[in-house]
């Protein structure tokens, strides 16, 4: 049981260029979600997903897609990054959206754009 | 004013001693709550809910104030390897979506 698993783990972009950050979780969540935490200002959410096909944007999405083909899977797509963009990205998931859920975050990926 | 806001600290203190953070939040319609350990360029872990009620663990208890909005975390017995980034997160009353603190930086030293 591996939990949430993020790929990859750092990455250094130019600016311009385009990536996607997979997240993979086998607890067989039904909820997932992208963060990114920057210095002083916590984490926030970018996108999230309450099941398999569906998403929704969170507090910051601008610059950001989602993708959740498969219930396992929460990809994030920058399509032109920008150094704004740079930025340690959390993945999270829970079974369900009840108030007592624990969120299960993965091991973040470091995202540096030049 | 930010929904979730904690002192970032740092919270420098010596083994043993009792050290309590404060984390106020915005939304009176914020359902649950919990606080998050997150150590040096890691992911963060659940440290515990916070009920209603109130609760312990161990040397941990985590309180709640709806009537002044904020919720309270209290270390009892530092140790060294309480040394953390402590986050607090409310959650509103949909999808679980949680908003979190900035974080509070706490050092024990010995």
């Amino acid at each position: 049981n591996a939990g949430v698993t993020q790929t990859p783990k750092f990455r250094v972009l130019k600016t311009g260029q385009s990536m996607t950050l997979l997240c993979a979780q086998d607890m067989n969540h039904e909820y997932m979600y992208w963060y990114r935490q920057d210095p002083g200002m916590g984490l926030r959410l970018i996108h999230y997903s309450v099941g398999e096909g569906t998403t929704a944007k969170g507090e910051v999405p601008d610059g950001y897609n989602v993708s959740r083909l498969k219930k396992q899977n929460f990809l994030l797509g920058l399509e032109s990054a920008a150094p704004s963009q740079t930025s340690v990205y959390f993945c999270a998931s829970s079974y369900s959206n009840s108030f007592t859920d624990t969120q299960y975050f993965g091991p973040g990926t470091r995202l540096t754009v030049l | 004013r930010k929904e979730v806001e904690q002192d970032p600290g740092p919270f420098n203190v010596p083994e043993g001693a009792t050290v309590a953070f404060n984390c106020t939040y915005s939304n009176s319609a914020s359902q649950s709550f919990f606080w998050y350990r997150q150590d040096c360029r890691k992911e963060p872990k659940l440290l515990m809910s916070v009920y209603s009620s109130g609760n312990e663990d161990g040397r941990f208890t985590a309180q709640l104030n709806r009537a002044s909005q904020y919720i309270s975390l209290l270390i009892r017995d530092s140790k060294l390897s309480d040394s953390a980034t402590y986050l607090c997160s409310g959650g509103g009353t949909s999808y679980g979506k949680l908003t979190f603190g900035q974080g509070t930086i706490l050092t024990v030293h010995p």
